[in-house]
């Protein structure tokens, strides 16, 4: 079986100051991590993904991830928010590289 | 690069009545997933086609739920009998060839039963 867990469902944060969402994940054999962005009334955006290699991977609007096999985690991050992130956030994860599992989501809310 | 594209955009139907819904992938996608999101829930998944063979259909999708992609092309989602319940938003992706090809989600279809 494989889970995705957000346990975050609000993370506010000032403008200028760094993000982080958290998701950890649950999934045999090797995983492939996958953050996507949902802003209101617009379809999910992809943000960026884990196959294998470096560990930290970096991805669209400055947005960055540290894949952590030992926690199982896969951390969404950002050296400095903008008002311009607040969205749904979600994690989602696969063990084929095809259909994803999702996890509920994160609300991110940067107030100027 | 059109993007994916689902229509309707809203469903307003009665309890009982079937409906259908479509999706139009990116051209040069061979897979399509359908996705149905609730508020304040991620998207759970449906099911997913490779070409036009259906490679994997959730548990949790009851037989009142069909999905079929005839040509490897546009999909089509059936939900037969429709209950208060199935109120949700239907989402469809497609992905280009390989495994750990990102998802491209179209802005989906909002079913509400009355």
């Amino acid at each position: 079986a494989q889970s995705v867990a957000q346990p975050e469902d609000q993370v506010n944060v000032a403008e200028g100051n760094p993000l982080t969402v958290k998701c950890t994940y649950s999934v045999s054999g090797n995983p492939y991590l996958f953050w996507y962005v949902q802003y209101p009334n617009r379809g999910l955006q992809f943000l960026l993904k884990y196959i294998t290699g470096d560990n930290l991977v970096k991805g669209s609007y400055g947005f960055e991830a540290e894949f952590n096999k030992s926690q199982t985690s896969f951390h969404l991050k950002k050296p400095s928010a903008l008002v311009s992130d607040s969205a749904l956030y979600f994690c989602a994860v696969t063990p084929s590289g095809y259909a994803l599992n999702f996890g509920k989501g994160t609300s991110l809310l940067v107030t100027p | 690069d059109t993007g994916v594209s689902q229509d309707p955009r809203h469903k307003i139907t009665k309890r009982g009545q079937n409906v259908t819904f479509r999706c139009d992938p990116i051209s040069e996608h061979n897979r399509l997933y359908w996705y149905r999101q609730t508020l304040g829930q991620g998207p759970e998944f449906l099911t997913y086609f490779q070409n036009e063979a259906q490679l994997e259909k959730s548990r949790l999708l009851s037989d009142r739920f069909s999905a079929e992609r005839p040509k490897g092309s546009f999909s089509t989602l059936e939900i037969q009998r429709t209950e208060q319940g199935d109120s949700a938003m239907y989402l469809c992706a497609s992905s280009a060839p390989g495994a750990g090809s990102p998802l491209h989600f179209g802005n989906g279809t909002r079913l509400t039963v009355t």
